[in-house]
């Protein structure tokens, strides 16, 4: 049975650092895995997709790494701002129409 | 604008109740799927349709029904709602359930059954 957990569940960081969530997962055979942020009373808001036969993917500051052999994944953000600060979700997608969930960093970046 | 849009946003009942959560997508997906998230669980899926007249269980669906009848439109149906179903609810969409896009999530439902 798929499992998927972030490490850690929170974290607070001063602005300007660069931070790394990871994410981890117990079966190999994935179809993608997708990265969320979630803002309080919100719904979730896509990052990143990142597809099974890819390493990596990056938009703007986000840097999103997939490793399928070592079952993990992390999001690399660069240059924190307090506006970053949200939950941040990642996502395994299983092949057959199923989604499993991590579940979540809470991001804390302080002025 | 294209978006994923859940009504009510917030519902309180009470234990027994029917109730009916809508969700309606405007981009022409074919997937979509219902989700409910509790502290310390993260989001866990209860239902999903591939296309209209079809759909499946996910991890969690005791309690809860759902249907198809429209591609935009995938309502959730707690026909005896019971204190343990109290939790947020998000609907979301894909164009595809098999192939690598992304999910669309709605801005949730909070559900609270007393």
């Amino acid at each position: 049975k798929q499992e998927v957990t972030q490490i850690p569940a929170a974290l607070s960081v001063p602005e300007g650092e660069n931070l790394v969530l990871n994410c981890s997962f117990t079966d190999s055979a994935i179809y993608n895995l997708q990265w969320f942020r979630q803002d309080p009373g919100k719904g979730l808001t896509s990052l990143l997709l990142i597809q099974s036969s890819q390493r990596e993917q990056t938009s703007g500051r986000l840097n999103a790494s997939l490793d399928k052999s070592s079952g993990r994944s992390t999001l690399y953000i660069a240059a924190s701002q307090p506006g970053d600060s949200a939950t941040y979700l990642c996502a395994v997608h299983r092949g057959t129409y199923k989604y499993i969930f991590g579940t979540g960093t809470r991001l804390k970046v302080l002025a | 604008e294209a978006q994923v849009t859940q009504n009510p946003r917030y519902l309180i009942t009470v234990t027994g109740k029917k109730l009916t959560v809508t969700c309606s997508q405007n981009m022409n997906h074919e997937y979509m799927s219902w989700y409910r998230q509790d502290p310390g669980l993260g989001l866990r899926q209860i239902y999903y349709s591939m296309n209209v007249e079809v759909t499946d269980k996910g991890d969690v669906p005791e309690g809860y029904k759902v249907s198809r009848k429209e591609k935009r439109n995938f309502p959730l149906i707690l026909e005896s709602p019971s204190p343990n179903q109290t939790s947020l609810y998000f609907c979301a969409s894909s164009l595809s359930g098999t192939s690598p896009y992304e999910q669309y999530f709605g801005p949730g439902t909070r559900l609270t059954v007393t």
